[in-house]
């Protein structure tokens, strides 16, 4: 069965500190690659997608994620970030072995410190 | 505002109690999904409906038992529930077309405790 993997369940960061967070999945085909976020009370949305075509994507809020087909991976990154960051990050991929059903990883917390 | 609606946003209830989760989308989707979310454990999900007809059920208890009676509307019939049940249930939508699949929209969720 599929799987992904979130490396770490917390991270935290000054302000202004750079972030990457880990994903890799474990399906060998083609894969839809997608990182959501949970910011505190509110509901879970989408922050950026990869379907094909240019590996390193954009998202909302200065959010990029670069996927690597060898590496199985698909890291979220920010150069710079703010207090307002601080929320869950969930990454999550599709496939045609999980009929186009979403696979989550168990989530990142990350917490800025401001 | 996320287009998604649910009601209850918190549910208290005794193992032997009857509830329902609402569940209720304005963003014309075609497909609806129940999922579960507990601490530091991955997304469950545990039904989806297209276009009104359940196409997913991941082998979720028969004490939960879901309804979606149109497009805009989803329900989760709660009953004889378990401790271990206590979670955030999300309801979310989304298109089914090949571009957009896996763009779900949720709502905010239902805090479900069960004592």
């Amino acid at each position: 069965a599929q799987s992904v993997s979130q490396h770490n369940h917390h991270v935290i960061l000054s302000e202004a500190a750079s972030l990457e967070l880990g994903c890799n999945y474990s399906y060998g085909g083609t894969v839809n690659l997608f990182w959501y976020v949970q910011y505190p009370g509110q509901h879970l949305q989408l922050l950026l997608k990869y379907f094909s075509g240019d590996p390193l994507v954009k998202g909302i809020k200065g959010f990029e994620a670069e996927f690597i087909k060898s590496k199985f991976s698909f890291n979220l990154r920010k150069p710079s970030v703010q207090w307002s960051d601080t929320a869950e990050y969930f990454c999550a991929v599709t496939s045609l072995d999980s009929n186009y059903q979403l696979i989550w990883g168990a989530g990142t917390k990350l917490i800025i410190k401001p | 505002e996320t287009g998604v609606t649910q009601t209850p946003r918190h549910l208290v209830m005794g193992m032997t109690n009857k509830k329902s989760l609402k569940c209720e989308q304005h963003l014309g989707h075609n497909a609806m999904y129940w999922y579960k979310q507990s601490a530091k454990k991955p997304l469950e999900l545990m039904f989806v409906y297209s276009l009104e007809e359940r196409v997913e059920n991941n082998s979720v208890p028969s004490r939960f038992s879901p309804e979606c009676p149109n497009s805009s509307h989803l329900f989760l019939h709660l009953h004889t529930l378990q401790p271990e049940d206590s979670a955030l249930y999300l309801c979310a939508s989304s298109q089914t077309s090949t571009g957009k699949r896996g763009e779900l929209f949720f709502g905010e969720g239902s805090r479900l405790t069960v004592l």
